[in-house]
């Protein structure tokens, strides 16, 4: 299995842009997260989705970030309009639902690190 | 609410020396415990994981971690610690309380090796 694809690895921008950062997960998986890395603030689980359904956006800091699941392979984040703030480094993971005993393994990419100039 | 601790922001050990990295947490449920590890410029790699049974726990890389519920810890050893080691550790825990899927993380210990 090639693992969870993120694309693209690095992407620079200017603020006011639109930026989309685009995610495929393992096959087979139903859950699938994003995460944003900062020096700052850490690792944050910004949104996740089970079946393409997001479950759980509270982590989402404002409205100019969505995320979109239009099928089971393949989720885009998209920051409109991008600002200096929002640099990091965005993680998408994705996991198999093992039943409520465990063995919930998140399975992550290799990032993407987005620069807002 | 539910959140973990790692008290050591960086660590520094000599090549060949043990290593143990410190996690606590706080969760209202049974907790599955993960530590995961980042070297430089890559996502996280799952090391170990704990949700039940035996509390010594054997993962990759030669890797180990003792889930002590007492003292809500959940602490990362290895007897002997390779240049290759060095990197951040991330522990995190989930369970009932966080819908299962959902996992806390602790802030990181970045791993130096020294020759």
């Amino acid at each position: 299995d090639a693992g969870v694809i993120q694309s693209p690895r690095h992407e620079v921008t200017e603020m006011g842009q639109e930026v989309t950062l685009r995610c495929k997960p393992i096959s087979g998986h139903d859950y699938l997260f994003w995460y944003r890395q900062t020096m700052m603030r850490g690792l944050e689980l910004l949104i996740y989705f089970n079946n393409n359904v997001p479950i759980d956006d509270s982590g989402m800091p404002e409205d100019r970030f969505s995320a979109k699941m239009p099928n089971a392979s393949f989720s885009t984040l998209k920051i409109q309009p991008s600002e200096p703030r929002d640099s990091a480094v965005y993680f998408c993971a994705s996991s198999l639902w093992g039943g409520a005993g465990g063995r919930n393994e998140q399975f992550f990419g290799p990032g993407t690190r987005l620069t807002v100039l | 609410a539910q959140s973990v601790t790692q008290p050591d922001i960086h660590i520094t050990v000599s090549e060949g020396a043990s290593l143990e990295l410190r996690c606590n947490y706080s969760y209202g449920a049974t907790p599955y415990l993960f530590w995961y590890v980042q070297s430089p410029g890559q996502g996280l790699q799952l090391l170990l994981k704990y949700f039940s049974g035996d509390t010594l726990v054997q993962g990759i890389k030669g890797f180990e971690a003792e889930f002590k519920r007492s003292q809500s810890s959940f602490n990362l050893r290895k007897p002997s610690v390779h240049w290759s080691d060095a990197a951040e550790y991330f522990c995190a825990v989930g369970g009932e309380n966080t819908g299962f899927q959902k996992l806390v993380f602790g802030t990181g210990t970045r791993l130096l090796v020294s020759p």
